[in-house]
This record gives structure tokens, C-alpha cells and sequence, in this order.
């Protein structure tokens, strides 16, 4: 079964400085795709970013990008030039492809506060 | 495009007591999950449709936990009889099936259900 660790339970960064959130997960499939979920206090999962395992390329979204190591299974999640509306719980997520086995599968996620 | 529809945002019961809470999932989606999120936690799946029929209920309390998703559209989770344990955010998402498998689009989440048993 896949698992995905995120061990850093909270972190802090000053406003407009850079912050990287850790993630790390186990799995014996090849193909996967990986995710950075934001839930505000609101409660909604919103997709920050995602990496298709099969590419070499690191995924970036305007300040947020991630470094994809396959070989060591890590799946960090760079935000730059910290916003205040940055604040909220980080979820690193997998999912094998499509069909019955293409559930999510969530870290305990990392609680950001940004500083002004 | 309107979003995945939940409610109620809260509810407050005692142990003992039954509870539902109600999804309706974006137009056209033919996937829809329920996940619990546990305080501290994320979210863990606890019943997958496609349609109306369940694809994966592995981790569904089956003892008191239901779920049903009649006509492919809404869904409906019961909780009876609730414990104490079950205080979580319960989490409705669904999915277009083709482009999802495709890996084109991803599953989009409502803003949950907060259930406290006391």
C-alpha cells in the first residue's frame, strides 16, 4: 500500500521569503501522480500543484514549484515570495492513474503561518 | 461552473444519535468520494461511486457508516449509531471519469461537513 509522510507538522515563514514544505512517500508503481493540496480555514482542498511521475521536469505554478526526486521519493513544495493569504494546511496527496485505484492518498499535512 | 454542493456546513449530535450529510456533485461527474478527515489528519477515503455503483468501500465502517448515490447525482452518508471517534470534517469530491483516468483534470472537493459528537 502507498504511504506519504510529511514530517514537518508546522512551519513559519516571514512574508515575501521562500518556504519549503517537505514530503516524502512509498510505493512500488512506476506511474503515479503527486499533489500539493492548500485547505484554508474554510475547509475546501484546493489543488496547488501536480507532478506526473513519468516526467523528469519539475512542476511549477506562478510562486509555487516542487522538487520531484523519484529515485528518493521525495516531493517537496517550494512557495515563494510568501503572501499572507498563503496561510493555511499544506497536503502533500498520491494517486495511482484513473479507474478504482485513483483515490487520493493524504499525508497529515503541514500547518503554514506567515508572518507579516 | 458551480462547485461540489455540501451541507450541512456543521452539526452538533450526541453518541448514540444518527446523522446524514449531503453531496451534490459538479454536473456530469461521474465520480464521487467521501473522505474523513480526522483533526490532525488527512483526509482518508471512506467510499468511492462511479455512477450509482460503489467501487471501493474498504474503509468504510460498514457496522454504522452508509452511503448511497441514487440516480448517479446526489449522495447521502449516514452515521448510525455516531461514537465519539466519528467528530471529523467529512469531505465530498467528485471527478469526470475520462479526463481523471486521462490525468487532464483532477477531483474537485466541497468545503465539507463538520460533525462533532459529544
Amino acid at each position: 500500500a502507498q504511504t506519504v509522510t510529511q514530517s514537518q507538522p508546522e512551519m513559519s515563514v516571514q512574508e515575501a521569503e521562500t518556504v519549503t514544505l517537505s514530503c516524502t512517500y512509498d510505493t512500488s508503481e512506476s506511474d503515479y501522480y503527486l499533489f500539493w493540496y492548500k485547505q484554508p480555514p474554510s475547509r475546501q482542498m484546493i489543488l496547488v500543484i501536480r507532478q506526473e511521475a513519468y516526467k523528469q521536469q519539475n512542476a511549477t505554478e506562478n510562486r509555487f514549484s516542487v522538487n520531484f526526486q523519484k529515485a528518493a521519493k521525495s516531493f517537496s513544495l517550494k512557495i515563494s515570495d510568501s503572501q499572507l493569504g498563503d496561510a493555511a494546511m499544506y497536503f502533500c496527496a498520491y494517486r495511482s492513474p484513473g479507474g478504482s485505484q485513483g483515490n487520493l492518498i493524504f499525508g497529515k499535512g503541514t500547518k503554514l503561518s506567515v508572518k507579516p | 461552473e458551480a462547485g461540489v454542493a455540501q451541507s450541512p456546513r456543521y452539526k452538533i449530535i450526541e453518541k448514540r444519535q444518527s446523522v446524514a450529510f449531503w453531496c451534490n456533485p459538479i454536473s456530469g461527474h461521474a465520480t464521487l468520494y467521501w473522505y474523513q478527515q480526522i483533526l490532525g489528519q488527512g483526509p482518508k477515503l471512506l467510499i468511492q461511486f462511479q455512477n450509482n455503483g460503489v467501487v471501493d468501500d474498504s474503509q468504510l465502517p460498514k457496522d454504522r457508516f452508509s452511503a448511497e448515490r441514487l440516480k448517479g447525482v446526489d449522495s447521502t452518508l449516514k452515521i448510525q449509531p455516531a461514537k465519539l471517534e466519528d467528530s471529523a470534517v467529512y469531505l465530498c469530491a467528485s471527478s469526470d471519469r475520462r479526463t481523471y483516468e486521462l490525468g487532464i483534470t483532477e477531483a474537485f472537493f466541497g468545503q465539507g461537513t463538520r460533525l462533532t459528537v459529544v
